[in-house]
Parts: C-alpha cells; sequence; structure tokens
C-alpha cells in the first residue's frame, strides 16, 4: 500500500496562475481531506469529502475548489494564486470506523511570487 | 468554534519525562487525537481518546478529561528521535457529513536534549 501520495512535492507559482494539487490513496477511504499548513501552526482545513461525488467547504475554501469523482481521488485546484496561498498542503484520508484517525500524504510546498 | 491551546515550545533531556498539555472548548465533543510531526514530514497519528482516563501505547500515553477540556500527551524515556512537533487535534460531533473533521491546535515544538 502506497497510502496517500501527493504530486507535486515542490511548486512556484506566479500570482494570478492556477494549478491543481493532486491526491490519491489506495486504502479505499471515504473520507478525505486538504489542508494547509502555515509555518509555526497548526493545520486549517480547506475542504473535505465523505465520498466520491460530495464535497464541502472547510474553515478556508477562499481561493480553492475542489472534485471528488472517484474514491481515490481528490484534486485541489488553485485559482488566481495569491502570495497569501504559500503554504504547505497535507491531503489527508480516513476510512468511516473506529477512531476515524486521519493519515497524511506527504505534502505540497507551495510558494507563490 | 472551537478553540484549542498548547504550548508552543518544550524543551526535555534524553531520558526523562515530558507532559504536554491540552486545553479545548467546544461544544459536542466527540474526540481528541495528538498527531506527531516532524519538521518537513507529514503528520503521523499517535493517539486517540474519545472517553475520560489513560490510554497507553509504549512510550506514549495520552490522558482525557472532558469535563475539564484537557488532555495531556506523556512521553517517557525520552528519545532524540522525539523532537517533533506535536499537535492536538479535537472531533466535534456536528454530525452529517461533518463526522470526523478535525480542528487543530498550533502544535507543541518539542526538543530533545543529550
Amino acid at each position: 500500500n502506497a497510502g496517500v501520495t501527493q504530486t507535486p512535492k515542490f511548486r512556484i507559482l506566479k500570482i494570478g496562475q492556477s494549478m491543481t494539487l493532486q491526491c490519491t490513496q489506495d486504502m479505499n477511504h471515504n473520507y478525505m481531506y486538504w489542508y494547509r499548513q502555515d509555518p509555526g501552526m497548526g493545520l486549517k482545513l480547506i475542504y473535505y469529502s465523505v465520498g466520491a461525488g460530495i464535497t464541502d467547504k472547510g474553515e478556508v475554501p477562499n481561493g480553492y475548489n475542489v472534485s471528488r469523482s472517484t474514491t481515490e481521488d481528490f484534486p485541489l485546484r488553485l485559482e488566481l494564486a495569491a502570495p497569501s496561498q504559500t503554504s504547505v498542503y497535507f491531503c489527508a484520508s480516513s476510512s468511516g470506523t473506529g477512531g476515524h484517525e486521519q493519515y497524511f500524504g506527504p505534502g505540497t510546498r507551495l510558494t507563490v511570487t | 468554534g472551537q478553540n484549542i491551546d498548547q504550548p508552543t515550545e518544550m524543551t526535555a533531556t534524553e531520558g526523562a519525562i515530558v507532559q504536554i498539555n491540552c486545553t479545548y472548548q467546544t461544544s459536542g465533543f466527540n474526540g481528541l487525537f495528538w498527531y506527531q510531526q516532524h519538521a518537513g514530514e507529514a503528520p503521523t497519528f499517535l493517539s486517540y481518546n474519545v472517553l475520560d482516563g489513560l490510554e497507553e501505547k509504549g512510550r506514549f500515553s495520552s490522558f482525557l478529561s472532558r469535563s475539564k477540556g484537557y488532555s495531556y500527551l506523556l512521553l517517557k524515556e525520552l528519545q532524540m528521535k522525539d523532537s517533533a512537533s506535536y499537535l492536538c487535534a479535537v472531533r466535534r460531533n456536528a454530525g452529517g457529513t461533518s463526522y470526523g473533521k478535525l480542528t487543530f491546535g498550533q502544535g507543541t515544538i518539542l526538543t530533545v536534549h543529550p
């Protein structure tokens, strides 16, 4: 099992550009999440999904969009990148049973200049 | 809303015991999680408490008091590799599609010295 994988690992964007951060999990988890982590801070939830075709906003959704067409994939789209979106982005997934702990991908470090 | 507080930084000596506290205020509490995050890496799950009391897992234990809105993570026999950020996260039972969402504290950076 690869677990949760994210691409790319690093990216530099110019202001106004767009990009998609990819996230895939092979654990057949229904729940998937996107977080951002600014230096010295905890994680802030951007969007989450409870299954294919169902997504909802988290704490900081402005400037982002998501889709969930399959159980495995949960891409995060940045439109019109701004310097405030410079951060490390983590994707996570969890099953719907037990303690419901979340498993995280390795992260994407994004810089917008 | 939710408010989660934990100390920003702590230091300890190799072989010692350290306790990292977390206090929270929330309605509809439905579980508290501890994650470990080494610098430049993803968080990894350490422990989960939903009922009052102590959960022990090897060198790590986690305690919860729901009435006090308080948890701690206890690390025994500290090793250099335990130097990391420790994140406290609270799950709120909002029902429906909100099940499973976590709110994270800012993390406690633990430095273990020889």
